[in-house]
């Protein structure tokens, strides 16, 4: 089974405090992703990556950077957290980017107090 | 661009009654279709999906959809609902929203939360 790891469930963090969500699949999956998931709004895109050192913006970057140095990892950053991204954090990632049917992780409750 | 509309943010069911989540798409090329479930304080994981072959998909847990390309919709049904299958429903298309390097981009719906009333 594909297994996807995040490395907090739960995180509060202070505003202004930079802030890393790590993600690790064990598949050799190319392609990752990081959405955010509001209650109303559903998964939105932050950003994603084909590719070890690739990366490309999603639906709503603005805030956030990413990091691949390795292609099992992906990490999102914050720069610097805002209560506005208090949110819940999914990090997925699929083989297949024609069908792009993707496998999630448990997703990191963040609150930024 | 590509669009999914659930219809209805929240829905209750008796247990043993039909399930019936809606799902309608729009897309510019045939599309890729994908019914997700999320427990609380979890991920998402992958209920079913079509990919243009059989229009009728079974997935885990009794659940099916019905791909109807006249009415744009993948509508999700289980004969009998049980209690363990109160969460959120999530309706996805990849269509014709091109991420760039090869990728075709995931719209996800809002999601419905489906509650099973005893």
């Amino acid at each position: 089974d594909v297994k996807v790891t995040q490395s907090s469930r739960y995180l509060v963090k202070r505003t202004g405090e930079k802030v890393f969500l790590e993600c690790v699949q064990d598949m050799d999956h190319e392609n990752m992703f990081w959405y955010r998931q509001d209650p109303g709004l559903g998964l939105r895109l932050i950003y994603f990556s084909y590719d070890v050192k690739m990366k490309e913006k999603g639906d709503i970057p603005e805030g956030y950077s990413v990091s691949r140095e390795k292609k099992e990892r992906f990490s999102l950053i914050l720069e610097s957290a805002s209560t506005n991204q208090t949110s819940m954090y999914l990090c997925a990632s699929t083989t297949d980017r024609r069908v792009n049917e993707q496998f999630f992780g448990p997703g990191t409750r963040l609150t930024v107090l | 661009a590509q669009s999914v509309t659930q219809l209805g943010s929240h829905v209750s069911v008796s247990e043993g009654a039909l399930v019936l989540l809606r799902c309608n798409y729009s897309s510019s090329v045939p599309p890729y279709l994908f019914w997700y479930v999320q427990y609380p304080n979890q991920g998402l994981q992958l209920l079913l999906k079509y990919t243009s072959a059989a229009t009728l998909v079974k997935g885990i847990n009794g659940f099916e959809a019905e791909f109807k390309k006249s009415e744009t919709s993948f509508h999700l049904t289980k004969p009998s609902a049980h209690m363990s299958d109160a969460a959120e429903y999530f309706c996805a298309v990849r269509g014709d929203a091109y991420s760039g390097a090869g990728s075709y981009q995931l719209t996800f719906g809002k999601g419905t939360k489906l509650s099973v009333i005893p």
